[in-house]
């Protein structure tokens, strides 16, 4: 079977760092996606990981460790407009499909 | 940029009624995908195509089938809609050949079934 784990909800403070943690168990796995979804619309390409370790994109980084089933999403400098939820998901190497977690819903206060 | 189409944002339906939601998409995309998304559930596949004429399930495919005669086409099809099947559901696409493409999303049809 296939699994992913991620906080239901989170908090922040505007301007402050955080990580918003991801774990799966599939087979098969070939790569990690991070997507934000603000309420009401649809979700975002926010990043990729195929390779251990961590890729840097501005205010955002996402790294994975494959051999632990584990990524995290670091968002740094954070801005109101980054309340949003995050979703992890994972791709696989039989086919195209990707399969999200629950999401984490990001709440920033001022 | 990719653009994804979904012909409604709001649709109001009875019970027993079939239901088309459509997709376009405007970047010649191998895949496209049919999801809902409920408060708890998170994105739950329906079904999804990689060609022109195929189709495979996802995970709650009961209740739904799809049509793609055109590879820029994708139509969600309820067969009697029930109220149990009021959600938000969001088309994607993404390019084939492997699972390391992104999926490009519409703006979600939120179909309310009375």
């Amino acid at each position: 079977g296939q699994n992913i784990d991620q906080p239901t909800e989170m908090t922040a403070t505007e301007g402050a760092i955080v990580q918003i943690n991801c774990t799966y168990q599939t087979s098969g796995f070939n790569g990690l996606f991070w997507y934000q979804q603000h309420a009401g619309e649809a979700p975002t390409f926010l990043s990729y990981n195929v390779l251990d370790g961590l890729e840097e994109k501005g205010r955002f980084s996402s790294f994975l460790s494959r051999s632990k089933g584990y990524s995290y999403l670091l968002l740094k400098e954070l801005q109101m407009k980054d309340s949003a939820s995050y979703l992890c998901a994972v791709s696989h190497f039989r086919d195209d499909k990707i399969i999200f977690g629950k999401g984490t819903r990001l709440h920033i206060l001022p | 940029d990719v653009k994804v189409t979904q012909s409604s944002r709001y649709l109001v339906k009875r019970t027993g009624e079939k239901v088309f939601l459509e997709c376009v998409q405007d970047m010649d995309h191998e895949n496209m995908f049919w999801y809902r998304q409920d408060p708890g559930l998170g994105l739950r596949l329906i079904y999804f195509s990689y060609d022109v004429k195929m189709k495979e399930k996802g995970d709650i495919p009961e209740g739904y089938s799809v049509s793609r005669e055109k590879k820029e086409r994708f139509s969600l099809i309820l067969e009697s809609a029930s109220t149990n099947q009021t959600s938000m559901y969001l088309c994607a696409s993404s390019p084939g050949g492997g699972g390391n493409q992104p999926q490009h999303f519409g703006d979600g049809t939120r179909l309310s079934i009375l």
